[in-house]
């Protein structure tokens, strides 16, 4: 089976800390993804990357960065955190056959800042 | 920007009855698309995809896709309480997959 495991369940931190979200894949992905979830918008992309030291924007990349030093690894990166950044965040991961890119999640991280 | 628009219910239908979800995406370019269900606290989960155009059955769940009008559905037949959960199109944009915000479906017994 693939896993995708997320670091933490739940999250609390405070204004202005630099916080670090980690997601592991033992599936040799190529493509790991990491979303954030908010009631009435769904899932939003905040960052993907489909290779070692690859990445790519999403639609709401602001006040997030991202690192993937090993294919199996992608971190996420609040730099400052703020309580607009209160959240359900999502990762997963998926091979590159473009005809069956089933993305795997991790099981989540509730991250709130107080 | 790529976009893929559902109706955020909720849909209601009586347990047996036949549920049906709609998705329509901007990406004309798109090549692969799914549905996913997500149970209230946990993550995503993959139901179908596809990526002809046509019909797609797997037991009580059949996907359909339209590529000339951008859109794709998913058909739920014989209804089950147990099917209550929000309903996921998702679609590749380029390497992302990209989300709509989901369709809740609340199948009454």
């Amino acid at each position: 089976d693939v896993k995708v495991t997320q670091s933490s369940r739940y999250l609390v931190k405070r204004t202005g800390e630099k916080v670090f979200l980690e997601c592991v894949q033992d599936m040799d992905h190529e493509n790991m993804f990491w979303y954030r979830q908010d009631p009435g918008l769904g899932l939003r992309l905040i960052y993907f990357s489909y290779d070692v030291k690859m990445k790519e924007k999403g639609d709401i990349p602001e006040g997030y960065s991202v690192s993937r030093e090993k294919k199996e690894r992608f971190s996420l990166i609040l730099e400052s955190a703020s309580t607009n950044q209160t959240s359900m965040y999502l990762c997963a991961s998926s091979t590159t056959d473009r005809k069956n890119t089933e993305a795997f999640f991790g099981q989540g991280t509730r991250l709130t800042v107080v | 920007q790529k976009e893929v628009e559902q109706n955020s219910g909720p849909l209601s239908v009586p347990e047996g009855a036949i549920a049906s979800l709609n998705c329509t995406y901007s990406d004309r370019g798109s090549q692969s698309f799914f549905w996913y269900r997500q149970y209230s606290g946990k993550s995503p989960e993959l139901i179908m995809f596809i990526y002809s155009n046509g019909d797609k059955e797997d037991g009580r769940f059949t996907a359909q896709l339209n590529k000339a009008s951008q859109y794709v559905s998913l058909l739920i037949r014989d209804s089950q309480p147990s099917d209550s959960a929000t309903y996921l199109c998702a679609v590749i944009g380029g390497t992302a997959l990209i989300f709509g915000k989901g369709t809740t479906l609340s199948v009454s017994s």
